[in-house]
């Protein structure tokens, strides 16, 4: 089955302690992004992915730092986590469809609390 | 810059009746527009895309939108609610300057009542 997976699904932490949310996916797909999900704000994009060793900001980096050494994996870290990064976090997969655009795969979501 | 706006953060019908969903969108060029429904608990899951092929745009489960330029509105409607379409919806633009990037609105949330 085609999908996108996410661990932990849910993860209760302290403020400086370091962690990251896996993101794995097996659709052979380029591009990957992780978003993060607030009341009232919508999703807003973290990081992104183009390929292997690729990656670039998003709108709110702060805080956040990833990685793209294989293709199917793309780690969220956060090296200092501060109250200000709970939220809920999804990651996402695509690839060029026939029409030439980037319809987007979601993981399941990851529901982050720093206390 | 991109953006899209939802009209109503909160939208409730009966079941058998239409639902509709307002969304506004700004952007500089022809914009691919989507929407995409959130059920409680669970990932994201794409309803419908327009790419600036038909402007009727037909989905999953019943629904459809209309990319109307000359209002820069892309509306979600479906004939006859159920039960199950009780969820999140959200309009999204795709953004300039990475094919890879998405501009969400803020969501709405639909309610069934029976």
């Amino acid at each position: 089955e085609a999908q996108v997976t996410q661990n932990p699904r849910y993860l209760i932490t302290v403020t400086g302690k370091k962690l990251t949310v896996t993101c794995s996916q097996n659709m052979n797909h380029e591009y990957m992004s992780w978003y993060r999900q607030d009341p009232g704000l919508g999703l807003r994009q973290i990081y992104y992915s183009m390929n292997v060793e690729v990656t670039d900001k998003g709108d709110v980096p702060e805080g956040y730092k990833v990685s793209r050494k294989e293709k199917r994996n793309f780690p969220l870290i956060l090296e200092s986590p501060s109250p200000n990064q709970t939220s809920l976090y999804f990651c996402a997969s695509s690839s060029p469809t026939r029409d030439s655009v980037y319809e987007q795969y979601f993981g399941p979501g990851t529901r982050l609390t720093v206390t | 810059a991109q953006s899209v706006t939802q009209l109503d953060s909160h939208v409730s019908v009966s079941e058998g009746t239409p639902v509709l969903l307002r969304c506004n969108y700004s952007s500089s060029y022809s914009p691919s527009l989507f929407w995409y429904v959130q059920h409680p608990n669970k990932g994201l899951q794409l309803l419908l895309k327009y790419t600036s092929a038909a402007t009727l745009v037909k989905g999953i489960n019943g629904f459809e939108a209309e990319f109307k330029k000359s209002e820069t509105s892309f509306h979600l409607t479906k004939p006859s609610a159920h039960m199950s379409d009780a969820a999140e919806y959200f309009c999204v633009v795709r953004g300039f300057g990475g094919y890879n990037k998405l501009i969400f609105g803020a969501g709405t949330r639909l309610a069934v009542h029976p």
